[in-house]
């Protein structure tokens, strides 16, 4: 069974730091993986899909890459903003059916003005 | 509409009764897909239509839950004989084609049963 992990479960940071939040899963074999982001009373917002074919994908000041090997993703926030303050959430594919995401628990970061 | 609508947004219902939750994907969208949302938790699966054709319903907890795509855009989740743990966050999501594509998902329904 896939399980996703994310590190670490809470990230405060000043604004205008780079980040990084972390993203584990345990069997390798994945058709993609996505990273998104929650709002409080919204829905879920994707932020970047990786093909499992892909190594990395960049939209803005985001940049998320796969090591499908090892089993991990990291999604890289360049000059945080106060606006960046959410859940960021990693899910995968994977087990026969590419369709069926997998999530982790989240990261909560807050950016601090 | 713009993206993937859902509704109610939020339910309060006693236990025993039935609820039925709505969502509208993205038109255009064959794919649609259900999560249930607990508390600090990420979305667990629960079922995939392509179409009207429900693909993959294993996520469904037990038989008081089933859900229809009867014209292949609305769908609808029906919980029976609510109980106490159905509380979560119902989420629903389109993609244009199956897994390949990203999934939007749509503000969720907030189901709480008493």
């Amino acid at each position: 069974k896939q399980e996703v992990t994310q590190i670490p479960a809470a990230l405060s940071v000043p604004e205008g730091e780079n980040l990084v939040l972390n993203c584990s899963f345990t069997d390798s074999a994945i058709y993609n993986l996505q990273w998104f982001r929650q709002d409080p009373g919204k829905g879920l917002t994707s932020l970047l899909l990786i093909q499992s074919s892909q190594r990395e994908q960049t939209s803005g000041r985001l940049n998320a890459s796969l090591d499908k090997s090892s089993g991990r993703s990291t999604l890289y926030i360049a000059a945080s903003q106060p606006g960046d303050s959410a859940t960021y959430l990693c899910a995968v594919s994977s087990g026969g059916s590419n369709y069926k995401l997998t999530f982790g628990k989240g990261t909560l970061l807050t950016v601090n003005p | 509409g713009a993206g993937v609508s859902q509704s109610p947004r939020y339910k309060v219902t006693k236990r025993g009764q039935d609820v039925a939750l709505r969502c509208d994907p993205i038109s255009g969208h064959v794919s649609l897909y259900w999560y249930r949302q607990a508390l600090g938790q990420g979305p667990e699966f629960l079922t995939y239509f392509n179409y009207e054709a429900q693909q993959d319903k294993s996520g469904l907890p037990n038989d008081r839950f089933s859900a229809e795509r009867p014209e292949g855009s609305i769908s609808t989740l029906t919980i029976q004989r609510t109980e106490q743990r159905d509380s979560a966050m119902y989420r629903c999501a389109s993609s244009s084609y199956g897994g390949w594509e990203t999934q939007y998902f749509g503000p969720g329904t907030r189901l709480l049963v008493l």
